[in-house]
């Protein structure tokens, strides 16, 4: 198994629809981020934590909502999709921040019709 | 602000050929500069990191990447490309602010046999 889970690994969803992107991890790491890619525009930050009640916003927070229900799991919510959240979602891990480099799953493929 | 700038978009190089893809950074510190690989379908994976000390590093499957503080540059190389290498390459920034990464908007290479 992947040291980093992301499910779905592709979805297509209604614009106005709630969705959710799960990620897991078995690395034991603390921190965990979800980013966004986008083509031209490289990776972004959407939000990250570094422990069970430690959530932080990114960059790029407006329009989503995160969980960390656990040390192994924080998903991803978008409360009322719209057609510019369309783009490849990933989750990432690290021990104890950059200085370990981050470990990432194989992603989210996501369009909002 | 912490910044990337990877100037090509896409670089296209014969199989064993030499390849350099451009970094460059803009950072008040010290930097801890990064690279980062995605291949088709996958997530990214570190290839090198540089915090301090000798300035050319060496990273996975045959990279290397040279730190030049007077060019604020984070170029990476690699002497001899392979029909694998074919991928998109990040590089990454570590900033203070929440401890993570500024990525550049990578490069997408391509290899012709």
């Amino acid at each position: 198994d992947a040291d980093v889970t992301q499910t779905p690994r592709n979805r297509i969803t209604k614009t106005g629809k709630r969705i959710m992107l799960e990620c897991s991890q078995t690395k034991g790491h603390d921190r965990m981020y979800w980013y966004r890619q986008d083509p031209g525009l490289g990776l972004r930050l959407i939000y990250y934590s570094f422990d069970v009640k430690d959530i932080n916003k990114g960059e790029i927070s407006d329009g989503y909502s995160v969980s960390r229900q656990a040390q192994a799991k924080f998903s991803l919510s978008l409360e009322s999709a719209i057609p510019n959240q369309t783009a490849l979602y990933f989750c990432a891990t690290s021990p104890g921040g950059y200085v370990y480099g981050y470990t990432f799953g194989s992603g989210t493929r996501l369009t909002v019709v | 602000a912490q910044s990337v700038t990877q100037p090509d978009i896409h670089i296209t190089v014969s199989e064993g050929a030499s390849l350099e893809l451009r970094c460059n950074y803009s950072y008040g510190a010290t930097p801890y500069l990064f690279w980062y690989v995605q291949s088709p379908g996958q997530g990214l994976q570190l290839l090198l990191k540089y915090f301090s000390g000798d300035t050319l590093v060496q990273g996975i499957k045959g990279f290397e990447a040279e730190f030049k503080r007077s060019q604020s540059s984070f170029n990476l190389r690699k002497p001899s490309v392979h029909w694998s290498d074919a991928a998109e390459y990040f590089c990454a920034v570590g900033a203070n602010t929440g401890n993570q990464f500024y990525f550049g908007t990578g490069t997408s290479l391509t290899v012709i046999p």
